[in-house]
């Protein structure tokens, strides 16, 4: 059973820093890329960025550039999401998320919830 | 980049009715190896999204088949043959063609 557990959210302050990571089991974590999307409570889906399975190529979405850094770590089954600089608008629900073919993406974690608030 | 817009925002229906959503892309979503790459998820209050469709019109493993996905190039449709109480929630679609992108959400709810 593929399982994506997500951990690391929490309160920051604004221009704070926070790391998220994601354990992965179930299935072989290296041969996958693997995404990051958030939602904001009560608001729609926003994917934020994915990473291949050798960990060498990282996409970002154009609003999140220089802020935000994907990586992994495929001996700990591990994807990891550094978000620097935080602001009020980051705060939502991240969800780690297993790449599908064709760009899209299939299993989702349960989130970690992000609150960036003074 | 692909825009992907959803309609209707709200959709109130009647146990046992049928229910369609649809969704339009921007761009054709057609791949180089001439297949069509786009993907339902059903998210219920309170849960995580989950994937029902695939490519277009492929049902995920335990997906009840009142659910159906249509469509090519740049308009797509899900449809649920008779709306269960079990079915409320919000519906996205997805296109992975260039940035991966959602629509907005169909919010289906029961009259």
């Amino acid at each position: 059973e593929v399982q994506l557990v997500e951990s690391g959210g929490g309160l920051v302050q604004p221009g704070g820093s926070l790391r998220l990571s994601c354990a992965a089991s179930g299935f072989t974590f290296s041969n996958y890329w693997m995404h990051w999307v958030r939602q904001v409570p009560g608001k729609g889906l926003v994917w934020v960025a994915r990473i291949n399975s050798a960990g060498t190529i990282a996409n970002y979405a154009d609003s999140l550039k220089g802020r935000f850094t994907i990586s992994r770590d495929n001996a700990k089954n591990s994807v990891y999401l550094q978000m620097n600089s935080l602001r009020v608008e980051d705060t939502a629900l991240y969800y780690c998320v297993r790449d599908a073919v064709g760009g899209l993406v299939d299993y989702w974690g349960q989130g970690a919830l992000v609150t960036v608030s003074s | 980049d692909v825009v992907v817009t959803q309609s209707p925002p709200s959709l109130p229906v009647t146990l046992g009715q049928p229910a369609s959503i649809s969704c339009r892309s921007s761009e054709s979503l057609v791949y180089a190896d001439g297949k069509t790459y786009l993907s339902w998820f059903q998210q219920r209050p309170g849960q995580s999204p989950r994937r029902l469709i695939y490519e277009v019109s492929n049902r995920d493993s335990g997906v009840p088949d009142r659910f159906s996905g249509s469509g090519s190039d740049t308009d797509f449709t899900l449809k649920i043959s008779g709306v269960e109480a079990d079915d409320v929630g919000v519906y996205y679609c997805m296109q992975g063609k260039h940035w991966p992108s959602f629509g907005q959400g169909t919010r289906l709810q029961i009259k």
